[in-house]
């Protein structure tokens, strides 16, 4: 079976600091990860996803996320915090293809100017 | 190019009464998702679709709970009798088969309210 767990519930940075969203991942096969970004009363929008390829994974608005096997991680990380970025985050597995999306409870990022 | 579509995007209804929530998927894809997202639960997976066949409806609550998809554009997430603790956001999502270059697609979801 395969489960996520998202550190921290809330997240808070100043505007031009780094982000750092942790996910942990459990899986008995090779996964399939996922960050998911929820603006206020909107669906999720796909960030980024690490396929078995690079890991080191890029994607959009400036978000980038690294798979480390030996961790069992996948922490998104942006580099300088934009107040556009306040929004919830969601990591997602899935293992033996996109059939089943199992979400951590998600984070909550605040950025303060 | 559209997105996934749901409708209603809020509804607030009586314990007891029949709620019917709609999706139209993206067009082209062939796998369909229901989600239910809640403070306590966070993002659950109720059932989803291939070709219109549900494929796994293990998520799926409780016998008030039942989907459909008649067509490959369409499909529908009803509970009859709903109750207060079916209040939730209701996300559809749609997707083509698996693969490396897919992606699920999300709607902007339903908000449901069950006084």
């Amino acid at each position: 079976a395969q489960s996520v767990t998202q550190l921290g519930s809330h997240v808070s940075v100043s505007e031009g600091a780094l982000v750092l969203l942790r996910c942990n991942y459990s899986s008995s096969v090779p996964p399939y990860l996922f960050w998911y970004v929820q603006y206020p009363n909107q669906g999720l929008q796909l960030l980024l996803k690490y396929t078995s390829a690079a890991t080191l994974v890029k994607g959009i608005n400036g978000f980038e996320a690294e798979f480390k096997k030996s961790e069992t991680s996948f922490h998104l990380t942006k580099p300088s915090a934009h107040m556009s970025d306040a929004a919830e985050y969601f990591c997602a597995v899935s293992a033996g293809g996109y059939n089943k999306l199992i979400f951590g409870a998600g984070t909550r990022l605040a950025v303060h100017p | 190019d559209a997105g996934v579509i749901q409708s209603p995007r809020h509804e607030v209804t009586e314990m007891g009464q029949e709620v019917t929530l709609r999706c139209k998927p993206i067009s082209g894809h062939d796998y369909l998702f229901w989600y239910r997202q809640t403070m306590m639960r966070g993002l659950e997976l109720l059932i989803y679709f291939n070709n219109n066949v549900p494929i796994d409806d293990s998520g799926m609550p409780e016998d008030r709970f039942s989907a459909k998809m008649p067509n490959a554009s369409f499909s529908t997430l009803k509970i009859q009798p709903s109750e207060p603790r079916d209040s939730a956001v209701y996300f559809c999502a749609s997707s083509f088969p698996p693969g490396q270059r897919n992606t699920i697609y999300f709607g902007e979801g339903s908000w449901l309210t069950v006084v």
